[in-house]
């Protein structure tokens, strides 16, 4: 299976709150991140966490990480119009690159 | 601070035909990494480079390859171009293994 896998679709109501699951495979020490892309642009980097941590918290976002599930979720609280857009889990860096999951289109009901 | 850049934005060309990507890396940052992002994928690591060296390479052949340069921007050039190198084209600066920063891409089409 791959390596990073997500759902490809969630759809919430504006005001409420958005949770994006990611779930990897490899269980040796990494970071997490989390990336948001806008229709036709790059990627933006909105949060990451260390694979000994439980969860970091920044803003209206907060990060929650299961290792012995292997299982990553982003929490988006409060969510607007302007949080649409795809979500993106990646594990590793340096050397070896990011590999990423194929991302979560996240729709926002008005 | 200036962002990660690339040139061009769009770009098309034949099968067959050779391309060049350019990007200029965030202020203090030393290394560069491209990535490819196909239609409806994730993006998938090319290649990184670290002062002006490749150390490390995804799973793309050898028509694939890079420089960098003494200011830390970096160059991707694709030989022989297939149908199937259209895509966007990612490139993130970064200090060393620290977190990676992404420019706008550049779309390049094949026909």
């Amino acid at each position: 299976g791959e390596d990073v896998e997500q759902s490809l679709f969630l759809s919430v109501r504006e005001g409420d709150s958005s949770v994006i699951n990611c779930t990897y495979t490899d269980s040796s020490s990494t970071y997490l991140y989390w990336y948001k892309q806008e229709p036709g642009a790059g990627l933006q980097l909105l949060t990451y966490i260390f694979s000994n941590m439980d969860m970091k918290q920044d803003q209206r976002l907060t990060v929650l990480l299961n290792k012995k599930d292997k299982h990553l979720s982003l929490r988006i609280a409060d969510t607007q119009t302007g949080d649409s857009a795809i979500y993106f889990c990646a594990k590793g860096g340096g050397a070896d690159g990011l590999t990423f999951g194929k991302g979560t289109h996240l729709i926002i009901q008005p | 601070e200036t962002g990660v850049t690339q040139s061009p934005t769009h770009l098309i060309k034949t099968r067959g035909q050779q391309v060049t990507l350019r990007c200029s890396s965030q202020s203090g940052h030393n290394t560069v990494s491209w990535y490819q992002q196909a239609l409806g994928q994730g993006p998938q690591f090319i290649f990184q480079y670290y002062r002006e060296e490749e150390n490390g390479r995804g799973n793309f052949p050898p028509r694939f390859s890079g420089l960098q340069f003494p200011n830390y921007s970096s160059e991707l050039n694709v030989n022989a171009l297939e149908l199937d190198d259209s895509a966007l084209y990612l490139c993130a600066s970064s200090f060393g293994r620290d977190e990676q920063f992404f420019g706008p891409g550049t779309r390049l089409t094949v026909l």
